[in-house]
């Protein structure tokens, strides 16, 4: 069974940075493209950054170029979100979510709040 | 970026009845070498993640019941549901997978009338 699974969300000052993690199985994770999507309180889907298989080739939204970082471990089956000089529009649920056809799986999230 | 657009915001469909709700790209999202246009339709129920229910515009995930079904091509594009189900209240999006950013419909709020 494929499963994702966010962690890393928490309260952080704007300015502030956090590490959210996806820790994958019940699929090849190395094979996937991987993508991450947040939504804010009472809003839509909004997608931020997708990476490739192999970690050669990323790419962001316009609202977090050059502030957020994804990467990945194939061998520990882990996808990350580094997220540095945080702001208040920041704040979301955010969920990684594997490309298959398209985004076939989705975890269950994990909440990031930028609040001082 | 390609802006996917929605429509209605809302709908309200009695039990049993047929729900139909648009979807219109600000470019043609046709994928050239699939001759398949890009587009996925999800739902969201409270709390829940999405979950993927047509891709290619109209090949039903796996699983989906078959009351789903998904139309369109170039710009414009349809999910139906065919016969409403208590179980179909949610939030619908469609998002486009064209090219990035894979942007997303506003949403739909699909309740129970």
């Amino acid at each position: 069974e494929v499963q994702l699974v966010e962690s890393g969300g928490a309260l952080v000052r704007p300015g502030g940075s956090l590490r959210l993690s996806c820790a994958a199985s019940g699929f090849t994770f190395g094979s996937y493209w991987m993508h991450w999507v947040r939504q804010a309180p009472g809003t839509g889907l909004v997608w931020v950054s997708y990476i490739n298989s192999p970690g050669t080739t990323t790419t962001y939204a316009d609202s977090v170029k050059g502030r957020f970082t994804i990467s990945r471990d194939n061998a520990q089956n882990t996808l990350y979100l580094q997220m540095n000089s945080l702001r208040a529009e920041d704040t979301a649920v955010y969920y990684c979510a594997r490309e298959g056809m398209t985004l076939d799986y989705w975890g269950q999230g994990t909440l990031v709040t930028v609040s001082s | 970026d390609i802006v996917m657009t929605q429509s209605p915001d809302s709908l309200a469909v009695s039990l049993g009845e047929r729900a139909t709700i648009n979807c219109r790209s600000s470019q043609s999202v046709l994928n050239s070498s699939s001759k398949k246009s890009s587009v996925a339709w999800y739902h969201q129920r409270p709390g829940q993640p999405p979950k993927l229910l047509i891709y290619w515009a109209s090949t039903r995930e796996s699983g989906v019941p078959d009351r789903f079904s998904g139309s369109g091509s170039g710009t414009d594009f349809t999910l139906t549901i065919s016969s409403l189900q208590a179980e179909d209240v949610a939030v619908y999006y469609c998002q486009q997978y064209y090219s990035t950013p894979y942007t997303f419909g506003q949403g739909t709020k699909l309740e129970i009338k």
